[in-house]
């Protein structure tokens, strides 16, 4: 079956760096990508990852091991504006976006 | 990056009445747009994919006559909930896939908050 699991909640303090991790099982795959989503709102795209290895894109590093079925997203300097819900989002060989259930990220000063 | 806009962004409506909910395209064609819907604390959950042109292809659990989807054009994609009843009260969410673009990113509609009375 196609699966995505990624914890529910985590807590980091302001300043501080946090890694959420993401494993997925798909149908075939054609990448990995990360979305932001603030209470109330729509999904914002953060990072897309076909290939092995860790992109960065200022404050936010997205990283991938197809071998592993393995991602994280990294944010150091977290800033009170983080606090988000974190979706991590398979595709399959069809393309389509299998989604995870998000990670809820607690921001404290 | 590309636009994707939605209409309404909020709507209350009482139950038995329908409700259209238009998701545009602003700047590049698609010829494939994604509708979801998110339960509150809960994640995206894919209702149908809409193609141009074709009918669309409905979620296991979701009920085609019910939401009814029409991609008339390369821009433009609307759901119709039909006969709404307060237990499809929710957050739909439109997306939609450049194919100018070889990501497959999905650009999202800001969304539209649906309260049945």
């Amino acid at each position: 079956g196609q699966n995505i699991d990624q914890p529910t909640e985590m807590t980091a303090t302001e300043g501080a760096i946090v890694q959420i991790n993401c494993t997925y099982q798909t149908s075939g795959f054609n990448g990995l990508f990360w979305y932001q989503q603030h209470a109330g709102e729509a999904p914002t795209f953060l990072s897309y990852n076909v290939l092995d290895g860790l992109e960065e894109k200022g404050r936010f590093s997205s990283f991938l091991s197809r071998s592993k079925g393995y991602s994280y997203l990294l944010l150091k300097e977290l800033q009170m504006k983080d606090s988000a819900s974190y979706l991590c989002a398979g595709t399959d060989s069809n393309y389509q976006l299998i989604w995870g259930a998000g990670t809820k990220l607690i921001i404290k000063p | 990056g590309a636009v994707v806009s939605q209409h309404p962004s909020r709507v209350i409506c009482k139950s038995g009445t329908s409700v259209k909910i238009e998701c545009r395209s602003l700047d590049f064609q698609a010829t494939t747009m994604f509708w979801y819907r998110q339960f509150p604390k809960q994640s995206l959950m894919l209702m149908a994919t809409s193609n141009e042109g074709s009918k669309a292809t409905y979620e296991q659990g979701v009920e085609k006559d019910k939401f009814l989807i029409n991609h008339a054009s390369l821009t433009l994609s609307t759901l119709t909930v039909t006969s709404a009843h307060p237990e499809d009260s929710s957050f739909y969410i439109c997306s939609a896939r450049d194919l100018g673009l070889d990501n497959n990113e999905q650009f999202f509609g800001p969304g539209t908050r649906l309260t049945v009375l």
